[in-house]
Order: structure tokens, then sequence, then C-alpha cells
């Protein structure tokens, strides 16, 4: 069965540091997610890709996070420098495509920030 | 902006009692409703999805249903078993943006044995 994947699936980093994390969509979908979610809460989107582009970066704290989608397949997200309130999951998650009446969106198993 | 809250906020339940979740959304321009599970320390999974023009989604033992005018949707779990123990988290979509989900805090259930 196709899967959302990620890596690494933990992390831990010096506040200051440079972390980033890489996400892989299923394939053939075009619109790709990166949310955060801080533990006992639910997740909240960062930046949404519809292919290459950036769709929604509304939420992204664009002072110190970047993400890009540079051929429209995989994903990066960079955070620089780490802040000890980034601890959280980062997930991603894609859809088959922005325009789809049936949008279901299928989540990657998370990759857990820890700043110390 | 789009709240959307779920409550209980836990619940813990004996094996094979039926159960329902709830979801409340602040604005009824909604597009899609959907359900998740999350295993502690784990992705989402993705339980049912339903489009702002239906009314109710099946699998297996597990029925949602979906209320776009009082703005609220009930997740009912059947028979529930040990193996349902996780966080359950409903999110929706708003009808003029796309899919950006907007998630509650989610219902913790733990069913014992």
């Amino acid at each position: 069965e196709a899967e959302v994947a990620q890596s690494p699936r933990y992390k831990i980093t010096e506040k200051s540091q440079a972390v980033a994390f890489w996400c892989d969509p299923i394939s053939g979908h075009a619109t790709l997610y990166w949310y955060r979610q801080i533990l006992g809460q639910g997740p909240e989107l960062l930046v949404q890709f519809q292919d290459e582009s950036v769709v929604d970066d509304s939420q992204l704290p664009k002072d110190r996070f970047s993400a890009e989608r540079l051929k429209g397949v995989d994903s990066t997200l960079k955070i620089q420098p780490a802040e000890l309130g980034d601890s959280a999951m980062y997930l991603c998650a894609s859809s088959l495509n922005l325009l789809s009446s049936y949008n279901e969106q299928f989540f990657g198993p998370g990759t857990r920030l820890t700043v110390l | 902006k789009q709240e959307v809250t779920q409550i209980p906020a836990a619940l813990s339940v004996p094996e094979g009692e039926n159960l329902v979740l709830n979801c409340s959304f602040t604005d009824s321009a909604i597009y899609n409703l959907q359900w998740f599970r999350q295993d502690p320390g784990k992705g989402l999974t993705s339980l049912l999805l339903i489009q702002s023009s239906q009314r109710e989604q099946t699998s297996g033992r597990l029925n949602a249903s979906l209320d776009k005018s009082s703005g609220r949707s009930t997740l009912y779990i059947a028979a529930s078993q040990p193996g349902d123990s996780a966080t359950y988290l409903c999110a929706v979509t708003r009808e003029t943006s796309g899919s950006r989900l907007t998630f509650g805090e989610g219902t913790q259930l733990t069913v014992n044995p």
C-alpha cells in the first residue's frame, strides 16, 4: 500500500542549530502539506504545495522556517535557527490534487523534534 | 476563523461498548470533514471522509455522520475493542480555500479489556 515517507523519525538538536526534515508523498499526489503538532493539540498547517508551487504559507514563521518542493515530488522543511518552542511533531501529508472534489489527505509517520 | 471542538477530551469504556465521539465546528461553510486516528507518538491514519453533500460514511465498525447546517459530526464506534484505544481527531476543510485541514484537539479513547 502506498504511504507517505518521512525522515528522520526523531531529531534532537540544540537551540540555534539548523534542522531539516524530508517528505516523499504518495506517488502521483500533486498536493503536499506540512503540519506541526504540539503535544496534546491538533495539527496546524505550516505550508501547502500544489506541485512545486506554494499555495498557502500564511502560518509559516518565515524568519526561521523555509520549505521547498523543487521538482514537485519530495519536499524539505528547514528550521534555522531552532528555538525551544519548535519542539513538536512535524507531519507531512499528501492528497491527489487541490482541485479534486474528494481530497482525502494521507499522513506520514511524522518527525518528532526535540530542541534542547 | 474556523474553530473545531471535540467532546469529550477523554473517554474510558469497557470492551464491547458502543460509543459516540462528538465534533463541532463554528463555520458551516466546509468542503469535507475527515476523521483520523492517532496512536501515541505516531502519525495520523485516515478513517473516514465525508463530503459536505453527504450525511454519513461507514467503514466496518465505524460510522460517521455530518450535519453541516448545525456544525456537528459524530463518530460512532460499535462493539469497541482494546485495539481501538487511540486519540481520534476530526478536521474540516474550508469551502473557499481548497484543502487545508483545521483540526480539533482530539478525544483520547481508552477501551479496557
